[in-house]
């Protein structure tokens, strides 16, 4: 079955630098990669998603990478900002049980002012 | 649009004692999943429903939790009796399958915090 891995379990960045957090998978067969955003005490809510037949994908200050080949994809958050932090979860669906996602352990990402 | 809905948000009990959680998902969204979450790390799938079949409830401890949806549309999960492991965040979301197999977003409701003594 799938294992989704994510690191690092906490990143802290001063406010207006870059964040990257990484995620490798098993399932060779996955086609589907979202991240989720968790704020404290609040729901995870989708924040971008990517699906294998592109590399990259954009939607302003973030974006997600996908490397097929070597079964990882990345988040990219640039210019952080204070409502950045957050804890931020991959996922990847596992074909052996009808695409059941396989959430990552998830980062806490820490912005200081 | 409404989201998610559950209900309650809090629940402390001693433990052997039963609890139930309560969830409303998006109108129109066929799958609903329940998913339990402890402290500091990800979402673990316990059930998930197409319409009003459990299509994946191998990750349900079968001998104490139990789950339905009935009509299809509200759920109902219940742990009886409850154990201290069994403290965590239930969180319900739902999506609804109008494109590819598990490309869906889901959409989660607020959660429910267990606390067993």
């Amino acid at each position: 079955g799938e294992n989704v891995e994510q690191h690092p379990s906490t990143l802290s960045v001063q406010e207006g630098d870059s964040a990257v957090i990484k995620c490798t998978y098993s399932d060779s067969a996955s086609n589907y990669f979202p991240w989720y955003k968790q704020e404290l005490g609040k729901r995870p809510q989708l924040i971008i998603d990517i699906r294998s037949n592109v590399g990259e994908k954009k939607d302003q200050r973030i974006a997600v990478t996908l490397n097929k080949t070597a079964k990882h994809f990345s988040l990219h958050i640039t210019e952080t900002q204070p409502e950045d932090s957050a804890v931020y979860f991959c996922a990847a669906p596992t074909v052996d049980s009808n695409y059941q996602l396989i959430w990552g352990a998830g980062t806490k990402l820490i912005i200081k002012p | 649009e409404a989201g998610v809905v559950q209900s309650p948000r809090y629940k402390i009990i001693e433990k052997k004692q039963p609890v139930a959680f309560w969830c409303n998902p998006i109108s129109g969204h066929n799958t609903l999943y329940w998913y339990r979450q402890n402290l500091g790390q990800g979402p673990e799938l316990l059930i998930r429903y197409e319409n009003e079949e459990a299509v994946d409830d191998s990750q349900l401890p079968k001998d104490r939790f139990s789950a339905e949806r009935l009509k299809g549309v509200d759920s109902t999960l219940k742990i009886q009796p409850a154990e201290l492991g069994d403290s965590a965040v239930y969180l319900c979301a739902s999506s609804v399958r109008w494109r590819e197999v598990g490309q869906e977003t889901q959409y989660f409701g607020p959660g429910t915090r267990l606390l067993v003594l």
